[in-house]
């Protein structure tokens, strides 16, 4: 398809586990983001990419959350020994850098901590 | 700090009947200020921003917006409610020189009587 895609859509795991989250954006689109949207909130800033690099990571609450973007297009959010405050919907949005603040979200992935 | 508030939780209007939804900010300068509409099991989708001159922004789907700096606020309308407008509506704000870490509300949801 031509949107963002994000897999997995759902995600059960175990207190203390370790998780992988990938997102692909839109073909061409330089900026990546991660946003985390809690029950009842709206979305919250994570992390942005413009290409391969991290250019504001100043929203990942803690150093379990990682993120990378080896080759500036596919991206996956880590997070090391879950907790059950991480249980969320992670949101993956793109953007072209000629049409600013216009972000391209996918569905997300759901994550239960249990 | 950057807050984004929307006052009203949840909103039930009635087919053909107008509709505002409203959004407060706090920041010390002029914000960038977006509209975003997250319907079931879709990533969120750009309304409408507002950047600078015009006060009044239009937006696809009919929708427009107006952005009032003596009350800080940026409320959203339309004339006329169809029954596919039901979702749920985000505001955002990104600070000024940065457009790619926004301030999300906590959403209005949008429920439509026939």
């Amino acid at each position: 398809g031509a949107g963002v895609s994000q897999t997995p859509s759902n995600k059960v795991t175990e207190k203390g586990k370790y998780v992988e989250l990938r997102c692909d954006p839109i073909s061409g689109h330089t900026a990546l983001y991660w946003y985390r949207q809690s029950l009842g909130q709206g979305p919250e800033f994570l992390i942005y990419f413009q290409g391969t690099g991290a250019a504001d990571d100043s929203g990942l609450p803690n150093d379990r959350f990682f993120a990378v973007r080896p080759e500036g297009s596919v991206s996956t959010l880590k997070i090391q020994r879950t907790e059950r405050g991480d249980s969320a919907v992670y949101l993956c949005a793109s953007s072209l850098t000629r049409s600013p603040g216009e972000l391209f979200f996918g569905e997300g992935s759901r994550l239960t901590v249990l | 700090a950057q807050s984004v508030t929307q006052p009203d939780i949840h909103i039930t209007v009635s087919e053909g009947a107008s509709l505002e939804l409203r959004c407060n900010y706090s920041y010390g300068a002029t914000p960038y200020l977006f509209w975003y509409v997250q319907s079931p099991g879709q990533g969120l989708q750009l309304l409408l921003k507002y950047f600078s001159g015009d006060t009044l922004v239009q937006g696809i789907k009919g929708f427009e917006a107006e952005f009032k700096r003596s009350q800080s606020s940026f409320n959203l309308r339309k004339p006329s409610v169809h029954w596919s407008d039901a979702a749920e509506y985000f505001c955002a704000v990104g600070l000024e020189g940065n457009f790619n870490k926004f301030y999300f509300g906590s959403g209005t949801k949008l429920n439509v009587k026939p």
